[in-house]
């Protein structure tokens, strides 16, 4: 079975710093990983998703992950904060051979001016 | 290309009553996930569809159903409601099985 481990319910960062947020995954096979987006009152908003292609994903807004499979890890950065990239934050799963996607517990993402 | 678009927006209804939430996926798009999001158990998957079937489901009851038309529109109904369904339902739409699902604004469920 999939599982998503999301270590840290709420960041805060300076406008301006690293955007570091946590995600590890349980895989028995080799999965897909996704970054969602999702501001208050909206839907969720695909950020990047890795499909074994290269290891490090570039995404919208100037977000990044790198896989590393050693790690079971998919951590997502930004080089620099802005204010607009306060909102939720989920890291997701799912298997190659089926479209169900499992989801993180969710990191709400603060930016203090 | 418009996004996933869900009718209504926001709905109350209260403790047995039924519900109908409707989806209509990006044009092109023919499998459509279902997705409960609440507090307390995150974002869930409920179904999915494609090519008017069903070909996947979450751990849900019974009292969750849902449905796909021709046209690729989706339409999920909760019977029985409890206050437990008090949820945000969102939808996503893909162009296939196993492609990136794209997710629409949800419908905010209130169960009094």
């Amino acid at each position: 079975a999939q599982s998503v481990t999301q270590l840290g319910s709420h960041v805060s960062v300076s406008e301006g710093a690293l955007v570091l947020l946590r995600c590890n995954y349980s895989s028995s096979v080799p999965p897909y990983l996704f970054w969602y987006v999702q501001y208050p009152n909206q839907g969720l908003q695909l950020l990047l998703k890795y499909t074994s292609a290269a290891t490090l994903v570039k995404g919208i807004n100037g977000f990044e992950a790198e896989f590393k499979k050693s790690e079971t890890s998919f951590h997502l950065t930004k080089p620099s904060a802005h204010m607009s990239d306060a909102a939720e934050y989920f890291c997701a799963v799912s298997l190659r051979s089926a479209s169900k996607i499992i989801f993180g517990s969710g990191t709400r993402l603060s930016i203090r001016p | 290309k418009a996004g996933v678009t869900q009718t209504p927006r926001y709905l109350i209804k209260t403790r047995g009553q039924q519900v109908t939430l409707s989806c209509s996926p990006i044009s092109g798009h023919r499998s459509v996930s279902w997705y409960q999001q609440t507090p307390g158990q995150g974002l869930q998957f409920l179904f999915e569809y494609f090519s008017e079937t069903q070909r996947n489901k979450g751990n849900f009851p019974g009292r969750f159903s849902g449905r796909q038309f021709s046209n690729s529109r989706s339409e999920m109904n909760v019977s029985t409601l409890e206050l437990g369904d008090s949820a945000l339902y969102l939808c996503a739409s893909s162009q296939a099985l196993q492609e990136t699902q794209y997710f629409g604004p949800g419908t905010r469920l209130l169960v009094l």
